[in-house]
């Protein structure tokens, strides 16, 4: 089956930095989506990307569907920011059947 | 505009017992899927229903069930519960699945003792 692959798995920053998180997946996928994951374990919909990039505030993300990854730019972090972010591809046509990368656990410092 | 809505959001089961998990999509949604997050095994998906009909399963034994209402709303029921079915139960809804944006519920934490 297809596998998703997040890196890095744990990433510590100190607030004010900048940071990248990478979405590799193996196959052709119709969708992407990246979820902020809260402390209470809801997903938090950041942003549904199949192809190109996107932007909300300090938030943005690319997917280069050729290349099959997908890149997540979080700018000037804030505490607020911590959490666990993970990535999901659709590739199921037909279906919804998301299938998720392993997460990369973000700690924002003050 | 509601969003997805699951109950109850915790629950205590005793090994053996068997557990129905609810789960509301948002209005005009049509399917809704189901799945697991466990430390070991991450995000695993359940299952999708769309239109009443199960469209897709994922690799769970057969005492992992679900349906769908003629309103979308769906249930999940395990049956004989292990230990190892300890989770948070997430369930998403999309509009039409097929790839649309998925929407996730608070969760349902399920612990068997």
């Amino acid at each position: 089956g297809i596998q998703v692959e997040q890196s890095p798995p744990d990433l510590i920053l100190q607030e004010g930095a900048n940071s990248t998180l990478r979405c590799n997946f193996s196959d052709s996928v119709n969708n992407l989506q990246w979820f902020h994951q809260n402390p209470w374990g809801q997903l938090i919909n950041l942003f549904y990307i199949p192809s190109g990039t996107k932007q909300n505030g300090r938030l943005s993300a690319t997917t280069v569907a050729t290349e099959r990854y997908s890149l997540l730019y979080i700018s000037s972090s804030q505490t607020t920011d911590s959490g666990v972010y993970f990535c999901a591809v659709n590739l199921v046509q037909g279906a919804q059947k998301l299938v998720f990368g392993q997460g990369t656990r973000l700690t924002i410092n003050p | 505009k509601a969003g997805v809505t699951q109950t109850p959001r915790y629950l205590i089961k005793t090994r053996g017992q068997q557990v129905t998990l609810s789960c509301s999509p948002i209005s005009g949604h049509r399917s809704v899927s189901w799945y697991q997050q466990t430390p070991g095994q991450g995000l695993q998906f359940l299952f999708e229903y769309f239109s009443e009909t199960q469209r897709n399963k994922g690799n769970f034994p057969g005492r992992f069930s679900g349906r769908q209402f003629s309103n979308s709303r769906s249930e999940m029921n395990v049956s004989t519960l292990e230990l190892g079915d300890s989770a948070l139960y997430l369930c998403a809804s999309s509009r039409s699945g097929q790839g649309t944006e998925a929407f996730f519920g608070q969760g349902t934490r399920l612990t068997v003792v």
